[in-house]
């Protein structure tokens, strides 16, 4: 059974920085593409952004381009996605999911709060 | 990005109505569309993928259409479990969602 947990999320000032991870088992990591999703509260579903299988070709939405970096280690199963600069519109639950080209697999998300 | 317009924004429907939910896509996306249902509190879940193909355990009254730049959603026979909010989301280039449709039953 293919499980994705996020973690790292909870409360950040703003202009602070934050890295979520995505533990990823019940599947062969390697062999898949992985995205970032985030939905703020009571709004939509925003792609953040993806990582290709070997971790060297990165594509980022338009509206997070610069202060976001994804980034995964194979060796460990595990997708990363550290935010700089982070401000209040940046509060929403982060979504790891596998291959959004099939987009059946999701985690179950890691709230991120910025907030004085 | 590609942008998603999805339509209506909202619907409000009775049980056993047929819905249709649409998506267009800003420039064509062949059959690179799939299709969220979502409740609170949860992670999306797939409903179609490559704009038709139902997903396994997904009920039969949901299907899907289209391709290049016009897609639809239906529910042929809406059930009280299906309220929900509608996403499509675009995989040809990136992966950008519209912006949901909020069903509710009437």
């Amino acid at each position: 059974e293919v499980q994705l947990v996020e973690s790292g999320g909870g409360l950040v000032q703003p202009g602070g920085s934050l890295r979520l991870s995505c533990a990823a088992s019940g599947f062969t990591f390697s062999n898949f593409w992985l995205s970032w999703v985030r939905q703020a509260p009571g709004k939509g579903l925003e792609w953040v952004g993806n990582i290709n299988t070997d971790g060297n070709y990165i594509t980022y939405g338009d509206s997070v381009k610069g202060r976001f970096t994804i980034s995964r280690d194979n060796a460990e199963n595990s997708l990363y996605l550290q935010i700089n600069s982070l401000r209040a519109e940046d509060t929403a639950v982060y979504y790891c999911a596998k291959d959004l080209r099939r987009g059946s697999d999701w985690g179950q998300g890691t709230l991120v709060t910025v907030s004085s | 990005d590609i942008q998603m317009t999805q339509s209506p924004s909202s619907l409000s429907a009775s049980v056993g109505d047929r819905v249709i939910i649409t998506c267009r896509a800003g420039q064509s996306i062949s059959t690179y569309l799939n299709w969220y249902q979502q409740k609170p509190g949860r992670a999306p879940k797939l409903l179609i993928h490559a704009a038709s193909s139902l997903q396994s355990g997904v009920p039969s009254r949901f299907s899907g259409s289209g391709s290049g730049t016009d897609f639809t959603l239906t529910i042929s026979s809406l059930q009280p479990e299906d309220v929900a909010t509608y996403y499509c989301q675009q995989s040809l280039r990136g992966h950008t969602f519209g912006q949901g449709t909020k069903l509710e039953i009437k």
